[in-house]
């Protein structure tokens, strides 16, 4: 079951590695920011969020790093595993509102 | 396991004819929103619902598309008549209640898979 696009921007990392992967935002007023991850044939699944009151956030072998000036999330992936190969989608909510939009979408890809 | 349930998972039709996807949020969620997901447009968010009353649908095609919560354990997504432009991944995703915010992370379902011939 594919479900994502042809002409996603692709991110291929060795096995071990630490992947980031990034994403401009374009709304100045979303103040809430999410990372997805969507393997073949299933539906998104929430990674770890950020509010922007903040700037970083840990989770279990992911960092999410907000950067508000100049727009930019990025989804950083430590020791990264063969698991890890999926479309990665960050999204985001703006101040008030609890519309998620979603961003174009990066495929990661694992080299053994 | 709690999970979002949507279906049909595959459903093909043929143009002009009526679809009906259903969805099937987390109890106790009380967000639910639908999206598609094509090739071209990634991930488009249609419609969504808070305590089953609509908030946004501005991004579904009004003439042919409908979206309704019968009741806090169904949603549905119509469309009628259907038309090969339509084909896509429709995915329904739930939120729990926010704790003194407005949302929190959304949960998705495995998607119906729609083909209009």
């Amino acid at each position: 079951g594919e479900s994502v696009g042809l002409h996603l921007p692709t991110l291929s990392v060795q096995e071990g590695d630490n992947s980031i992967i990034n994403c401009a935002y374009s709304n100045s007023a979303s103040d809430y920011f999410i990372w997805y991850k969507q393997e073949s044939g299933k539906g998104p699944q929430f990674i770890i969020d950020i509010r922007s009151n903040m700037d970083k956030r840990q989770g279990q072998r992911v960092t999410v790093l907000l950067n508000k000036t100049v727009k930019h999330l990025s989804l950083q992936i430590a020791a990264t595993q063969p698991g890890d190969s999926a479309v990665y989608f960050c999204a985001e909510a703006p101040e008030g509102d609890d519309k998620i939009i979603f961003g174009k979408g990066t495929r990661l890809h694992i080299l053994p | 396991d709690a999970r979002v349930t949507q279906t049909p998972r595959h459903k093909v039709t043929e143009m002009g004819q009526e679809v009906t996807m259903r969805c099937q949020p987390i109890l106790g969620h009380n967000t639910v929103f639908w999206y598609r997901q094509t090739m071209m447009q990634g991930l488009e968010l249609l419609a969504y619902f808070r305590n089953r009353a609509p908030l946004d649908d501005s991004g579904m095609p009004k003439d042919r598309f409908s979206a309704e919560m019968p009741d806090a354990t169904l949603a549905t997504l119509k469309i009628q008549p259907s038309e090969p432009r339509d084909s896509a991944v429709y995915f329904c995703a739930s939120g729990p209640p926010g704790t003194g915010y407005l949302y929190t992370e959304a949960f998705f379902g495995q998607g119906t898979r729609l083909t209009v011939v």
